[in-house]
């Protein structure tokens, strides 16, 4: 079965610096996408970024970005110049190319520091 | 954009009550999914659906069953609530391998 693991509970970061949160994931599959849900305290969830298994190049997304690295079943989000609002609960999940089921992390709590 | 609505926002339910969590969606995804979400441990999914009619288990279905009658329309049934599915319960849907999009969550309180 596939597991995505985030191993970091909470993280902060100042305002207009940049940030990184881990994400590592384990599959045999090789057909698969990954992606960065972000809940802020409104509760919805809503996505940050995607990136399909068979793309080489890193997904981007304004000030998000993503270190997708397949060997080592590596999957980190880079959020720069970060802002108050970025402040939420970040959940790294995978989604095998078979199906559509997601499996999501545990998450992980961000606070922003004026 | 596409709409994602749960029936209730909070909810408080009594032991053995038989409770229904309702999901509708207006963008004819044909997957439909519950999760749970409890501090700590994530979204674990309890039951998804990939058709009208078709369900399967998640990581969690003990204590939950589902129904899907209509492709809009997907519910989430505590057979006998007990106080352990106190939780946050979020509907979401999906078209093949695209993002998800999520309703807003039922905060369920089993008393």
């Amino acid at each position: 079965a596939q597991t995505v693991t985030q191993s970091q509970p909470e993280m902060s970061v100042q305002e207009a610096e940049t940030v990184t949160l881990s994400c590592t994931y384990d599959t045999s599959e090789s057909d698969y996408y990954l992606f960065w849900y972000k809940q802020p305290p409104s509760r919805q969830m809503i996505l940050v970024i995607r990136q399909e298994a068979y793309k080489q190049q890193n997904a981007t997304e304004n000030r998000f970005s993503v270190n997708f690295q397949k060997a080592a079943k590596s999957f980190s989000l880079k959020i720069s110049d970060s802002q108050l609002g970025d402040a939420a609960m970040y959940f790294c999940a995978y989604s095998s190319g078979a199906n559509s089921k997601l499996t999501f992390g545990k998450g992980i709590t961000l606070s922003v520091r004026p | 954009d596409v709409k994602v609505t749960q029936s209730s926002r909070y909810l408080v339910k009594r032991t053995g009550e038989k409770v229904f969590l309702e999901c509708v969606q207006d963008m004819d995804h044909e997957n439909m999914f519950w999760y749970r979400q409890d501090p700590g441990l994530g979204l674990r999914l309890i039951y998804f659906s990939y058709d009208v009619k078709m369900k399967e288990k998640g990581d969690i279905p003990e204590g939950y069953s589902v129904s899907r009658e209509k492709k809009e329309r997907f519910s989430l049934i505590l057979e006998s609530a007990s106080t352990n599915q106190t939780s946050m319960y979020l509907c979401a849907t999906r078209l093949g391998q695209t993002e998800a999009f999520f309703g807003q969550g039922t905060r369920l309180t089993v008393v």
